[in-house]
This record gives C-alpha cells, sequence and structure tokens, in this order.
C-alpha cells in the first residue's frame, strides 16, 4: 500500500465548476499537508499547506483536513483552464519524509 | 533571489558512466532532498537530508549516492547509471520537512 494515494485521475471539469481533489495517507504521525500544481514541464509549486483538522481557504482554493479519517482534500472553486495541471498531495510522516502522492492530472475544458 | 539551481538540465549518458547532477540552494535551508519523476507515478524519494553530514534514504536509493558537505550544496550522484534510471529528477529544499519545498527546474536524464 502507498503511503500517500490520489485519485489518478484524470479529471476535467467545465470552466466555472468546483474540482475536487482528494488524497489518503497511511501515517497516522503525519502532521504536516501540502498540494502542489505542477504544470507539464515544469516544476511542482506550492498551492496551499494545512496543518489542523478542518478546512483553510485561500482565493478560489480550500484545503480540508480530517486526521482522524487520514483524508486530505483541494477544492477549486470557479475552475479556469489555467488550473489545468497535475496536482500532487504530499504528506511529512512520523519519520520526518516528505512523501508525493502519484498526483491526479486535472483539465478545465473551456 | 531566493532558489534551487540544478544542473544539468538535460543529460544523455551511456551505461555504467559515473555522473553527477549537483543542487546548490541560497535559502539558508536545513532539509534537501532528491526526487525522480516517472509517468504515472509521481514524484518518489530517493535521498533527503535535514542537516550537513546528516542523509537519510528515501523510497528508492537503490543505485543513488549523495553527500551533504556544506549546507547550500546536495550533489546526487550515480557511480554505475542503468537504463532503467532514466528519468526526470528534482532537487528540492525547504526550511523544515513541514514547510514549503522550493525545486530546482529538473534534470532530465538518459541512459542508453
Amino acid at each position: 500500500q502507498k503511503e500517500v494515494e490520489q485519485n489518478s485521475g484524470p479529471l476535467s471539469v467545465p470552466e466555472g465548476a468546483i474540482a475536487s481533489l482528494n488524497c489518503t495517507y497511511s501515517d497516522r504521525g503525519s502532521q504536516s499537508f501540502f498540494w502542489y500544481r505542477q504544470y507539464s514541464g515544469k516544476s511542482p509549486e506550492l498551492i496551499m499547506f494545512i496543518y489542523s483538522n478542518g478546512d483553510k481557504e485561500d482565493g478560489r482554493f480550500t484545503a480540508q483536513l480530517n486526521k482522524a479519517s487520514q483524508y486530505v482534500s483541494l477544492l477549486i472553486r470557479d475552475s479556469q483552464p489555467s488550473d489545468s495541471a497535475t496536482y500532487l498531495c504530499a504528506v511529512t510522516g512520523s519519520a520526518r519524509q516528505l512523501t508525493f502522492g502519484s498526483g491526479t492530472q486535472l483539465t478545465v475544458l473551456p | 533571489e531566493a532558489q534551487v539551481t540544478q544542473n544539468p538540465r538535460y543529460l544523455i549518458t551511456v551505461t555504467g558512466k559515473k555522473l553527477t547532477v549537483t543542487c546548490s540552494q541560497n535559502m539558508n535551508h536545513e532539509y534537501m532532498s532528491w526526487y525522480r519523476q516517472d509517468p504515472g507515478l509521481g514524484l518518489r524519494q530517493i535521498y533527503y537530508s535535514m542537516n550537513v553530514e546528516v542523509t537519510d534514504k528515501g523510497d528508492v536509493p537503490e543505485g543513488y549516492k549523495v553527500s551533504r558537505k556544506e549546507k547550500r550544496n546536495f550533489p546526487l550522484i550515480l557511480e554505475s547509471p542503468s537504463p532503467n534510471q532514466t528519468s526526470l529528477y528534482f532537487c528540492a529544499s525547504n526550511l523544515s520537512p513541514d514547510t514549503e519545498a522550493f525545486f530546482g527546474q529538473g534534470t532530465r536524464l538518459t541512459v542508453v
């Protein structure tokens, strides 16, 4: 079982819709959770980080964390074609190792 | 400008010929790591370093070596490259593993 799992996609949503990306992790001692965006041929860049249970909002992006269910999600509201990219979930586990999921490819259709 | 610099960006080499990919950061970060990215597998950590002279194996360390003699530099060494090490490699640095990781531009390695 992979330590960090994401729904593999690809995921397509129409422009203006909400895109929902999900991630589960296996290490109960994990403390830090991240969402990175990676455009094709580019390096990953941080979109959101979350440390505590609940929701964290930043503009059109909302990260949700549920430590009891070992679940992290990212919601993108009013999706734009420029949001089309691969989204990587990353988790810092109890061994202080930062582990990434395999990514979900999102396409926002104009 | 705060950045992580990897070199080279592209490299084609032959099986068995030792190579080094350099990584340097100018942000005084403690934590540095190397990842490889293959289609469908996401970013897999090869090695990470919590500080100078402290390195640990990640998920896929076989066939790779690293060293951390100075805080700013974290080179990745392939002593005897093989075709299955053909991949896109990223170096990253963070203040700590609980903070944002800054990535280099990537090194696309082909071993023939």
